[in-house]
């Protein structure tokens, strides 16, 4: 069966440097979101990433899509206090049958 | 109205109590689904509705028992929960079935201790 990992599992750092979380799967996705879960909150979209290879920018975060259709990042240039939170990718198979969310990267930001 | 709306808040019961979760949403979604969430991890999708029919069930015990009223509503029947069902029980909606996977809007919650 499908496996989504992410990595990292914890991401510490000091305000004004950059983050990078990654979501991989052993299969071909047919699309993949992500999604932020600020602590005691909900997930709240971010994102949906469907083309192979494709790329979008919101302000300092940059999602990428990999060409195989099979990995994606999350980017945040730049952190501020306000990026704090969990980080998840969910994804669908290619048979759109099943839909799984990763463990999730969870970022601290020192100000 | 982009806002998907969960009650109780907050909920404690007892092994052999029956309660329900209720979850809501006017934004026309057609799919709607309920997650299970334990602290620091992510949430487990349980059950998925499509157009009002249930079109997911992720091998959820039976003490958990989904209902779908009509295309707004969505209710989580639970008796005889075991203290490890306690957890944060999410409702979220979308545009379209589970098999397109639009946007997830997700509610707020349900805190859920079983004593």
């Amino acid at each position: 069966g499908q496996q989504v990992m992410q990595i990292p599992q914890y991401q510490h750092v000091q305000e004004g440097e950059d983050f990078t979380t990654y979501c991989n799967s052993s299969t071909t996705l047919s699309n993949i979101q992500w999604y932020k879960q600020r602590p005691g909150g909900h997930p709240v979209f971010l994102i949906q990433l469907v083309k192979s290879g494709e790329v979008k920018k919101q302000k300092r975060l940059t999602f990428q899509f990999g060409e195989a259709k099979k990995n994606s990042s999350l980017h945040i240039t730049a952190t501020q206090t306000t990026d704090v939170g969990t980080y998840f990718c969910i994804t669908l198979e290619t048979s759109g049958s099943r839909l799984t969310f990763g463990e999730g990267t969870q970022l601290t930001v020192n100000p | 109205d982009t806002e998907v709306t969960q009650t109780p808040k907050h909920l404690v019961m007892g092994m052999t109590n029956k309660k329900s979760l209720k979850c809501e949403q006017h934004m026309g979604h057609r799919a709607m689904y309920w997650y299970k969430q334990k602290a620091k991890k992510p949430p487990e999708l349980m059950f998925v509705y499509s157009y009002e029919k249930l079109s997911i069930n992720e091998s959820v015990p039976s003490r958990f028992s989904p209902e779908c009223p009509n295309s707004s509503l969505l209710n989580l029947h639970l008796h005889a929960l075991q203290p490890e069902d306690s957890a944060l029980y999410l409702c979220a909606s979308s545009q379209d079935g589970v098999g397109i996977m639009g946007e997830q809007y997700f509610g707020p919650g349900t805190r859920l201790t079983v004593t």
